[in-house]
């Protein structure tokens, strides 16, 4: 029972480069999170996101950034035209449903040169 | 009011010592406490959490105490061992959640062990 995937383990751009972070939720999961981890800081909520639903995207920059978690296939984090701020490390949560416990993946880690 | 403050930001504890953190919040609509261990390069993992209806739970070596008036809880790992050194994590939530609540996350204690 394979828990929640994300890819590429680590990415790297150039600045004004787009960087496209995947998340396959658990089995039977159709509820998933995205989150930001900057160096020294704890986990910031970006999107919460049901299957061809955004539900709560409060967390997410207004511009440059996109969620999609289509009907088949993993959720999709985008960054367009990435700056150095937004090296960090990005992980995707599962769940059942809202409210339920939340499984988080290994995350992937952006360096931005 | 959204906040959860969480210390030390680094803990160093000799093995066989209690490890203790400490968080605060604010939010009384706060009702689900977890605690998330994280591993160098790894994901964060639920480690245990706490209901306010209980003042303290217990599993294994760690435990939450909650002081729900102080609207403080904190974590305990009792006999520490090398294998505990992590970064951990305190969070709250309201139960059930609505569609804008989110699980709020601290900043996270960096606990190392000493052999």
């Amino acid at each position: 029972n394979a828990g929640v995937m994300q890819n590429p383990r680590h990415l790297v751009r150039r600045r004004g480069q787009e960087a496209r972070l995947r998340c396959s939720p658990m089995k039977g999961h159709s509820h998933v999170y995205w989150y930001r981890q900057l160096p020294e800081e704890g986990l910031k909520f970006m999107v919460y996101l049901q299957k061809e639903n955004i539900i709560d995207e409060s967390g997410m920059p207004k511009e440059r950034f996109s969620a999609e978690f289509p009907k088949e296939g993993p959720s999709i984090l985008r960054i367009q035209q990435v700056v150095r701020g937004d090296s960090a490390a990005y992980f995707c949560a599962s769940s059942k449903g809202q409210g339920h416990e939340q499984f988080f993946g290994p995350g992937t880690r952006l360096t931005v040169l | 009011q959204q906040q959860v403050k969480q210390s030390p930001q680094s803990l160093i504890v000799q093995k066989g010592g209690i490890s203790i953190i400490n968080c605060a919040y604010e939010n009384t609509a706060f009702d689900y406490f977890p605690w998330y261990q994280q591993f160098p390069g790894k994901g964060p993992a639920l480690l245990i959490a706490i209901r306010p209806d209980v003042s303290e739970k217990k599993e294994g070596r760690f435990t939450i105490s909650f002081n729900k008036s102080a609207k403080q809880f904190s974590l305990h790992i009792m006999d520490s061992q090398p294998g505990d050194s992590a970064t951990y994590f305190c969070a709250a939530s309201p139960i059930p959640m609505n569609r804008d609540d989110k699980i709020i996350f601290g900043k996270g204690t960096r606990l190392h062990i000493l052999p």
